[in-house]
């Protein structure tokens, strides 16, 4: 069965930083392409950030580049998100996601994690 | 690239069909996809590339269009199916409609 459990978020006050995780399991980490998403009530659903299967390529929504940086530690089948200089706006749910296939770049998230709350507020 | 999603709820009995619209604002040619979200859960891939049912999707799940607009039609509701969808293209980089919610009549 794939899992993907995220965890790391909290309440944290405008400027700060948080690092959010995500561990894998049922699946071939390494072979996939994994994304972050949030959910807002004012935005909805958001891509924020995605990693290719041999971390060659990453790339993010414009409204985090430059503040967040995503990567992989595939050991020890995890994703991580680092956010740094976070804003009210910020505020969410994040998921993460596995793409449909593996060894591809697919956009096609087809297992997500149940998320983790974000809340930036002072 | 914009997707507007209709109608926003959509009220509908068990044992009804519902036809969710999705129209973008440029051609995403086939790159269209459904997700389906209930409270408290993560969004669930149905429909992938306008009409491909995702692994164990039942059939009464089907979508359909190509170019900027598209169809999930759902024939015959079971009560779990009442919840919020969303479609999603990957056209260029991702991204979501602002949902229709299926509510129960």
């Amino acid at each position: 069965e794939i899992r993907l459990v995220e965890s790391g978020g909290i309440v944290v006050q405008p400027g700060g930083s948080l690092r959010l995780s995500c561990a894998a399991s049922g699946f071939t980490f390494e072979d996939y392409t994994m994304y972050w998403f949030r959910q807002t009530p004012a935005m909805g659903l958001e891509w924020v950030s995605q990693i290719t299967w041999d971390g060659s390529g990453t790339y993010y929504a414009d409204s985090v580049k430059g503040r967040f940086t995503i990567s992989r530690d595939d050991n020890k089948k995890s994703l991580f998100l680092e956010m740094k200089n976070l804003r009210p706006e910020d505020t969410g749910l994040y998921y993460c996601a596995k793409d449909m296939s593996s060894l591809q770049l697919q956009l096609l998230p087809d297992s997500w994690g149940q998320g983790t709350l974000v809340t930036v507020s002072s | 690239i914009v997707l507007t999603q209709s109608p926003a709820t959509l009220s509908l009995s068990p044992g009804e069909s519902a036809t969710l619209s999705c129209r973008a604002s440029q051609s995403i040619s086939t790159y269209l996809a459904w997700y389906q979200q209930k409270p408290g859960q993560a969004p669930r891939l149905l429909i992938y590339d306008s009409y491909h049912r995702a692994t164990g999707i039942p059939a009464r799940f089907s979508g359909s269009g190509s170019g900027t607009d598209f169809t999930l039609t759902i024939s015959g509701l079971e009560p779990e199916d009442f919840a919020v969808y969303y479609c999603q293209q990957r056209k260029n980089y991702f991204t979501f409609g602002q949902g229709t919610k299926l509510e129960i009549k």
